[in-house]
């Protein structure tokens, strides 16, 4: 089974406007980091922002946000004022803590952006 | 800024010669990933190490690939010898353990990949 859901392949976006990426997750282990990560088309996989299991607030970073919805096992990203420079494709990516397994990242297949001017 | 890097950027080689990716993981980091990314498969945990030792490899072909981490500034992936299959971009990810009573999920800070093409 998928550990984590990306429903939007592909996505347009309107320069200055938000953007709300998809991610689900599946997981029995009480304890999982959730991660979000950007690849621009040069190819490299930059860290967005960061959400534990455990935490009470969601997580920020400048204009990105994660809307944790921990009972629906969902994680979107949220772009504020979107820009031409965040198009890329965009991955969700999951760590549990199990035992010994807890250094794992599962991805997601991703979501590419395209914000247009 | 500190920095994953990885050498070389792109090769390009013919099947059966063997091909050696390098890895520089950020100073002080103690994990060290490898990915391998391809169109079909999406991304793929290669090889794990924590503190130079190799805890997992399962994800590699076992006769054709080997990790190896040197020393704490150099990870090294080889193929030999390479097969079209293993076109692919490869990347070197690091990332800090703190311990127990740290944040257990450490970050992974990817490097910006070796694009490799083998004919």
């Amino acid at each position: 089974a998928q550990k984590i859901t990306q429903t939007q392949p592909g996505m347009f976006v309107q320069e200055k406007e938000a953007v709300t990426l998809d991610c689900t997750y599946d997981t029995s282990d009480p304890s999982y980091g959730l991660f979000w990560y950007k690849q621009p088309s040069s190819g490299e996989m930059i860290f967005l922002i960061y959400q534990g299991s455990y935490d009470q607030q969601n997580a920020t970073e400048g204009r990105y946000s994660l809307n944790f919805q921990k009972a629906r096992k969902s994680a979107n990203l949220v772009i504020s004022a979107s820009q031409l420079g965040d198009s890329a494709m965009y991955f969700c990516a999951m760590r549990e803590g199990r035992r010994g397994n807890d250094y794992k990242l599962s991805f997601g297949a991703g979501t590419t952006v395209t914000v247009r001017a | 800024d500190a920095r994953v890097t990885q050498t070389p950027r792109h090769k390009v080689t013919e099947m059966g010669q063997e091909v050696t990716m390098r890895c520089q993981p950020i100073l002080g980091h103690n994990t060290v990933f490898w990915y391998r990314q391809t169109m079909m498969q999406g991304l793929e945990l290669l090889a794990y190490f924590r503190n130079r030792a190799p805890l997992d490899d399962s994800g590699m072909p076992k006769d054709r690939f080997s990790a190896e981490m040197p020393d704490a500034t150099l990870a090294t992936l080889k193929i030999q010898p390479s097969e079209p299959r293993d076109s692919a971009v490869y990347f070197c990810a690091s990332g800090l353990v703190k311990g127990l009573a740290g944040d257990r999920f450490e970050t992974q800070y990817f490097g910006p990949g070796t694009r490799l093409l083998v004919l």
